[in-house]
């Protein structure tokens, strides 16, 4: 089936400094989502992007749709220490298929 | 808060016990989904449903079955609970028209013994 490539798979920052991570596919993705994910809840949607090249930001976070439509970038800008958990990019390609997950990035942040 | 509730929210079963997680949604969405969430594999997909009696497998369907008798209820039954299926179960639903963003419940953690 088709795969989101996520990465880093984890990375360790300190307070303050900017993030970045990407997703990649093999194949053209319609559209490109963003989820948080806290320990011991359920993921909740950041970012919706829906038309390629599209820069969309929510607060300290903004997200791109790759001009290819087979990436999306994730930005957080002055990370601070609420920003750890998980984040994970999905995808859907066409019609009413389900999205594809990546498996996400671990972000901690150190103080 | 998309209206989703799953319970129970933590099980402890037994090997061989067949076991049934519930979702619950208040908004009428016609799309619902069910993912299991394990270290190392993030969200896998189970089962899906686009209406009420209308299903179909994602891509770890085997030893689960679900059901879908009414708009705001999905079911997910293990029928023979295995200790591989020991993990935290996730509902979603897909928000209506033409958007394809999904909205989480917040998970039943499964534990099989």
């Amino acid at each position: 089936g088709q795969q989101l490539n996520q990465s880093p798979q984890s990375m360790f920052i300190q307070e303050g400094e900017d993030v970045s991570m990407n997703c990649t596919s093999s194949s053209i993705f319609n559209t490109w989502l963003w989820y948080k994910q806290d320990p011991g809840e359920g993921p909740v949607l950041l970012i919706a992007l829906y038309k390629a090249g599209e820069l969309t930001s929510n607060g300290r976070l903004t997200a791109q749709f790759g001009i290819t439509r087979k990436d999306s970038f994730l930005n957080i800008s002055a990370s601070i220490p609420s920003d750890v958990g998980i984040y994970f990019c999905a995808g859907q390609n066409s019609g009413n298929t389900p999205l594809v997950f990546g498996k996400g990035t671990r972000l901690s942040v150190i103080a | 808060d998309a209206g989703i509730t799953q319970s129970p929210r933590h099980k402890v079963t037994e090997t061989g016990t067949p076991v049934t997680l519930r979702c619950h949604q208040t908004e009428n969405h016609r799309y619902m989904y069910w993912y299991r969430q394990d270290p190392g594999h993030g969200l896998r997909l189970i089962h899906y449903s686009y209406g009420v009696k209308d299903t179909d497998k994602g891509e770890v369907s085997d030893g689960y079955s679900v059901s879908r008798s009414k708009t705001e209820d999905f079911l997910l039954t293990l029928e023979s609970a295995t200790s591989s299926q020991t993990s935290v179960y996730f509902c979603a639903i897909r928000a209506g028209g033409n958007s394809y963003e999904q909205y989480f419940g917040p998970g039943t953690r499964l534990t099989v013994t």
